[in-house]
């Protein structure tokens, strides 16, 4: 499968300001996503980044809040907005080739710590 | 919607011993199933998976999983656990209506004594 760069790897911010986390994948995939993780809990979905449009987010997740951007096939960002100590998580990002039978792959994460 | 439950939160195991770990599923048509591990500070990597075909599956790591349709599971073994294999296992399902995106379970943390 494909590798994803994902970067930082980690962060301390402070409230009120904003972290943008970027995700380089080595070839060409067909969706990306991005995924929350918080402390000691699964994996939720925050959004598939589309390409060249608008992301698609779930319920609880906003576009003012994540803002996320995938100008190509390689490429993405998700921001984190504004944020507070309950942001503090680790951000996922994923690819998948598409196809229901494929799996997705995953970059390293992103620990994001807000003081 | 589709949903994965893994009972056990967390499992601890004695170097050498078998392991198993429990998933259960919830989907209306035949699922689209994966095993990933999250070592700690590392990303999620893939086990193993199942779309059809031979319901008993190989993985990486000396690991398998068995898809049980009239039980909704597929729960994840290993023969003999290694130190090494102490992380967080998450199961996850392909979701419906042509959507690309997976659902998690819960995970469960694996503890390997010595």
């Amino acid at each position: 499968s494909a590798v994803i760069s994902q970067k930082p790897s980690r962060d301390i911010c402070q409230r009120g300001t904003s972290l943008t986390i970027q995700c380089q994948v080595d070839s060409q995939v067909t969706m990306m996503f991005w995924y929350r993780q918080q402390p000691g809990q699964s994996l939720t979905l925050i959004a598939t980044a589309n390409q060249g449009s608008e992301a698609t987010y779930e319920s609880g997740f906003v576009i003012d809040k994540f803002p996320i951007s995938r100008p190509n096939l390689t490429f993405s960002t998700l921001t984190v907005s504004n944020m507070s100590p309950e942001d503090s998580s680790i951000y996922l990002c994923s690819g998948r080739q598409g196809g229901m039978n494929t799996e997705a792959f995953f970059g390293q994460g992103t620990r994001l710590t807000v003081v | 919607a589709q949903s994965v439950t893994q009972p056990d939160i967390h499992i601890t195991v004695s170097e050498g011993a078998s392991l198993e770990l429990r998933c259960n599923y919830s989907y209306g048509a035949t699922p689209y199933l994966f095993w990933y591990v999250q070592s700690p500070g590392q990303g999620l990597q893939l086990l193993l998976k199942y779309f059809s075909g031979d319901t008993l599956v190989q993985g990486i790591k000396g690991f398998e999983a068995e898809f049980k349709r009239s039980q909704s599971s597929f729960n994840l073994r290993k023969p003999s656990v290694h130190w090494s294999d102490a992380a967080e296992y998450f199961c996850a399902v392909g979701a419906q209506g042509g959507s690309e995106k997976l659902v998690f379970g819960k995970g469960t943390k694996l503890t390997v004594n010595p």
